[in-house]
């Protein structure tokens, strides 16, 4: 299953809401997970099940969709929020990751 | 407080081998499949392999398959990837991760180790 995820890179500035799309190639119910990663870091769970928040995670993120078509939002982005965005399918083998969104500094 | 610390990273000549460990702590190992993950310099996540808390049920992406071998031994809390006949292609940071499991069967890596980087060249 292929995920393409849009845009690849944007800019945005602190307190702009933000929105990422992750299309799946076919029909991943809603076993689809959204992780940020920084510079020289490990991935980190933001979002599970398509909508489900990952525990200390800001509500300032949410997640929708189902099937193929699913979004991740920052409704107010923060300094810390620059970062890239990876959306990953958890429906079937080989599991897949979309090609990820770098969210820059405007 | 769970912590996964990968180690035995380092240069290798292509077509020459090298094992992944992930030590894991703070959860009930045995009770979680694991995964590892890489990343190319400057690219993308790529799933590698998973197996089950067991270890009697193993997943590939066709990319390694028949080269590497996931593998984990409870009895000491640690992940293993042995991976053979390296390409350059195989550089890159290798990620151990947690394998979740939530209500409704829903799935998801919950906790990443920091990488532990291979470099394939002569």
């Amino acid at each position: 299953i292929q995920l393409t995820q849009s845009p690849s890179s944007l800019s945005a500035s602190v307190g702009d809401r933000v929105t990422i799309t992750c299309r799946a190639s076919q029909g991943i119910s809603s076993y689809l997970a959204w992780l940020q990663q920084k510079p020289g870091k490990a991935p980190k769970l933001l979002i599970y099940a398509a909508s489900t928040l990952q525990s200390g995670v800001p509500s300032r993120f949410s997640g929708s969709g189902s099937g193929t078509d699913f979004t991740l939002t920052i409704s107010s982005l923060q300094p810390e929020d620059f970062a890239t965005y990876y959306c990953q399918q958890l429906n079937s083998y080989p599991l897949t990751f979309g090609g990820g969104t770098k969210v820059e500094i405007k | 407080e769970v912590q996964l610390l990968e180690s035995g990273g380092g240069l290798v000549q292509p077509g020459g081998s090298l094992r992944l460990s992930c030590a894991a702590s703070g959860f009930i190992f045995n009770n979680y499949a694991m995964s590892w993950v890489r990343q190319a310099p400057g690219k993308g996540l790529e799933w590698v392999s998973l197996i089950s808390g067991s270890g009697g049920e193993t997943y590939y992406a066709d990319s390694v398959k028949g080269r590497f071998t996931i593998s984990r031994d409870n009895s000491k809390n640690t992940l293993l990837l042995q991976m053979n006949s390296l390409r350059a292609d195989d550089t890159a940071v290798y990620f151990c991760a947690k394998w979740g499991v939530a209500a409704g069967s829903f799935r998801f890596f919950d906790y990443w180790g920091q990488g532990t980087l291979v470099t394939v060249s002569s």
